[in-house]
């Protein structure tokens, strides 16, 4: 499984945008890019994916760069209730496209 | 829809002793997975199934088994609990194994082995 790289932890203030970034340099050309966040004391939680193109939902926007070796998830306005812990996955496209976790990046958010 | 739900919530074990983890979703989704997370760990995926009756072996799957007898359960048995599987258990479903497909996640099992 690729494998991808994300900062331990990251600090934002409320109300400001957030830039999360996630280095994939192995990517191969079928994998997609998953987003996934977990709450305290919660089960994760889908946030966004993306394939080549950069993909907007109500949670969030995904950057994907040109050569897709690095992607970055954007949150316009972090609110107290996004601190949690971010993770950036591979999923592969094929048929054995299984969710492999790595640390993620812990996101705490200050008023 | 409940999406993917879990039960119990909580649960004691003996060192020893036998039970069984339900998991049920309502998305008619084909592929499951059950993954096991350690305090300040991530995920851990224990087996998977891609559709009734198919199961297959994850990265931690020892002293754990599963089956898939129907597209809605897929229940994770530990057949003799060591305190080893102290940790919190997640069930996951997806329409598809496909990268192109998300997952969701049910609330967890809290699992005490002592």
């Amino acid at each position: 499984d690729a494998k991808t790289t994300q900062p331990n932890s990251m600090e934002s203030n409320e109300e400001e945008p957030v830039h999360l970034p996630c280095n994939h340099s192995t990517i191969s050309g079928t994998d997609y890019i998953h987003w996934y966040r977990q709450l305290p004391s919660q089960g994760p939680e889908y946030v966004i994916h993306g394939l080549t193109s950069n993909v907007n939902n109500r949670m969030a926007s995904l950057a994907i760069a040109e050569d897709r070796k690095s992607s970055t998830l954007i949150l316009h306005r972090a609110t107290l209730r996004d601190a949690a812990v971010y993770y950036c996955i591979l999923r592969y496209g094929g048929s054995q496209g299984n969710l492999i976790f790595g640390k993620g990046t812990k996101l705490s958010v200050k008023p | 829809n409940a999406g993917v739900t879990q039960t119990p919530k909580f649960q004691v074990l003996k060192t020893g002793q036998s039970m069984t983890l339900q998991c049920a979703q309502d998305m008619n989704h084909e592929y499951m997975s059950w993954y096991r997370q350690d305090p300040g760990m991530g995920l851990r995926l224990i087996h998977y199934s891609v559709g009734a009756g198919i199961t297959d072996q994850g990265e931690v799957p020892n002293g754990y088994n599963v089956s898939r007898s129907t597209t809605e359960d897929f229940p994770l048995r530990l057949l003799s609990a060591a305190p080893s599987q102290t940790s919190v258990y997640f069930c996951a479903s997806s329409y598809s194994q496909g990268g192109g497909y998300e997952q969701y996640f049910g609330p967890g099992t809290r699992l005490t082995v002592t």
